[in-house]
């Protein structure tokens, strides 16, 4: 079974621009979060979406926004952006019945803000 | 809200030793979960093993294997018999056991700890 695909691998925005990156779940995954990871650090959470709804979100701003589709498929969209904003993007995959559940991640999305 | 970590921005290991990673965490609650992940350069990130809070007993899976200390909130990774697949960024996580499925997308990770590997 294929994992979890992130799409673009890489992208090169200016200051100010928008960009929309997208995910695809591991078949049967109704759940998918997102995280950004800033070099050197750890994964921070973005979004939580299941079932089409959002089910939580991380402490970010209103520039960050994401939806989730019928096919269980994601967008994360992230408005104006700033320097700030380069990091390597992870999206995770779940069928979330128990906390014990694993998050499977996908290879990420590698965006630089020049 | 919880806090994770990890105190070891790096560590090293020859070939065939052991090493331990550290983790501590910060919670009021009682029921939750841990993870060791792993991250090897420009590779997907991997769960390495979990560790249920009201579970005393230790996990383990192959070489792996958790000190979880729940009063002293300290959950360290031990790798024995370290191979040069080992060689990874391991990041400590928790997730809350929040009834309902809304939390369960969302995990909190600590900073990461680079494991080198020397044959």
């Amino acid at each position: 079974d294929a994992g979890v695909t992130q799409s673009p691998t890489h992208l090169i925005k200016t200051r100010g621009q928008q960009v929309t990156l997208r995910c695809s779940p591991i078949s049967g995954h109704k759940s998918v979060s997102w995280y950004q990871q800033v070099l050197g650090q750890g994964p921070q959470f973005i979004f939580q979406y299941y079932e089409k709804e959002e089910r939580g979100r991380g402490n970010f701003p209103d520039r960050f926004s994401a939806r989730q589709f019928p096919n269980y498929s994601s967008e994360l969209n992230v408005n104006a952006l700033l320097l700030g904003d380069s990091a390597l993007y992870l999206c995770a995959s779940s069928f979330p019945t128990r906390p014990s559940d694993e998050q499977y991640f996908g290879p990420g999305t590698r965006l630089t803000v020049t | 809200a919880q806090t994770v970590t990890q105190s070891q921005p790096e560590m090293s290991v020859q070939e065939a030793e052991t090493v331990t990673l550290s983790c501590t965490y910060d919670t009021s609650e009682s029921d939750y979960y841990l993870f060791w992940y792993k991250q090897p350069p420009s590779r997907q990130m991997i769960l390495v093993i979990r560790q249920e809070a009201y579970k005393q007993q230790n996990a383990t899976e192959n070489r792996f294997s958790v000190n979880f200390q729940k009063a002293a909130k300290s959950f360290s990774l031990k790798i024995s018999d370290s191979q040069l697949g080992d060689a990874a960024m391991y990041f400590c996580a928790y997730r809350s056991a929040d009834a309902g499925g809304t939390s369960y997308g969302k995990l909190t990770f600590g900073q990461g700890t680079i494991l080198t590997v020397h044959p």
